[in-house]
Order: structure tokens, then sequence, then C-alpha cells
């Protein structure tokens, strides 16, 4: 089945200390976004991409990156996490289409990442 | 600024007990409205995509209906396998804010009880 694949499921850093979630995807989807999600909140988005053009929520923290190496992968990296970056971090992939419309998102089953 | 917003924040079923969950938006110019249901520890699963007001969606037990201020999520005769959480999300048409993406609102966390 095409699905959206993250890994690890759950991850474990100390504050301070870099790390990097991936994404990867079999849908073949052009479009790919990173969302945090906290605690009976709603996915808060970071950024995506359209292919390999990044395009930057205005209010995502620059201790935020991102990578899209190919079409199949992307990386979420956080430079230095604070306790404030513990949360669930979900990938999600659409296909944009002529317009520059962007359909329905497909997302991963998330990460979880607790900062200590 | 696009707004939506979900009612009730959580809601409890007896099994069998249908029930309806609202999501009122406000979007410049509504592309389309998303519900998806999440299960805990878990990321959002699609559901539904209503594009245009008077239109209804159905789905097993689910039946998602729109108009051009809201749209409900119809649950009829629960069963405690629809416990999760609902989310709404809404599209704006494209705007020069490098695309249209989704705004989501806060979901209800739908309990059904056996």
């Amino acid at each position: 089945d095409a699905m959206v694949i993250q890994n690890p499921r759950y991850q474990v850093t100390q504050f301070g200390k870099p790390v990097t979630l991936s994404c990867s995807q079999t849908l073949n989807h052009n479009v790919m976004y990173w969302y945090q999600q906290k605690s009976s909140q709603a996915p808060k988005l970071l950024f995506h991409y359209y292919d390999k053009d990044f395009n930057n929520e205005a209010d995502t923290p620059d201790n935020f990156q991102s990578r899209r190496p190919n079409t199949s992968f992307c990386f979420l990296d956080i430079r230095s996490p604070g306790l404030g970056d513990a949360a669930m971090y979900l990938c999600a992939t659409s296909r944009r289409t002529g317009g520059e419309v962007y359909n329905e998102q497909f997302f991963g089953p998330g990460t979880r990442l607790t900062v200590l | 600024e696009d707004q939506v917003t979900q009612s009730p924040e959580a809601l409890r079923l007896q099994e069998g007990e249908s029930s309806s969950l609202n999501c009122s938006y406000t979007v410049s110019g509504l592309r389309g409205l998303f519900w998806y249901r999440q299960d805990p520890g878990k990321g959002p699963e699609f559901l539904f995509t209503l594009y245009s007001a008077g239109e209804e969606k159905e789905k097993e037990r689910l039946k998602a209906t729109l108009t051009k201020k809201e749209s409900f999520l119809h649950i009829t005769a629960p069963k405690p396998e629809d416990s999760a959480t609902y989310l709404c999300a809404v599209q704006p048409f494209l705007n020069n804010n490098a695309g249209n993406m989704l705004t989501f609102g806060g979901g209800t966390r739908l309990m059904v009880k056996p």
C-alpha cells in the first residue's frame, strides 16, 4: 500500500542536542509538509516543500530546519531542542495540481519527541 | 485570517446514540473543507473533502455536510471503535501568500461507551 512512513516513532533527546526526524513516502506526491502537534492541540504547520522549493511559515523558529534530498524523503532537523519543542511531529504529503492547488494531505504516523 | 472552531471539545456517547460534531469557519474564500480522524499517538487519517455548500459525503456511519459557515460530521449509531479525535481543516483559494495551506480546528474528542 502507498503510504507515508516516519522514523523513528519515538525519539528522546537531551536539551540542546541536535536531532533529525525522517519521513519517506511511496505516494509519489510532489508536496511534503512538516507539522508540530502538542497535546490536545491542532497541528501547526512548520514548513512545506513543493518539489525542491522550500516554504517556511513566518512563525517557524530558526531552530527548525528541513531538507528534501529527493521526491521520496524529507528530514526535519532541530538544531538545539528546548523543553518546549517536545511534541508529536507529523509529516504529510499531497499532490499539487494545475492552478497551484494543493489537494488533500495524507499523514504519517508521527514521531513523538521527548526532550530531557 | 482564516479561523476554524470545533465544538464540542469533547463528546461522550453511548453505543448507538447518534450525534453531530460542528466545525464553524471563516475563510477568505473556501476551496475545500477537510475532515480527519486522529487516534491517540497516531497521525490524522483523511476522511472527506467538501468543496461547496450543500455537498454531502458518507462513509460507513459518518456523514459530512457543508454550509457557507459551517460543516457537520454526523455519526449514526456509533460504535466504540469510532472513538477518536475528529479534526476539521479549511483550505482557502490560492492567495499571494505562497499557496493555500490548511488551517485546522482544535478537534472534537469523541468517546463512545459500549
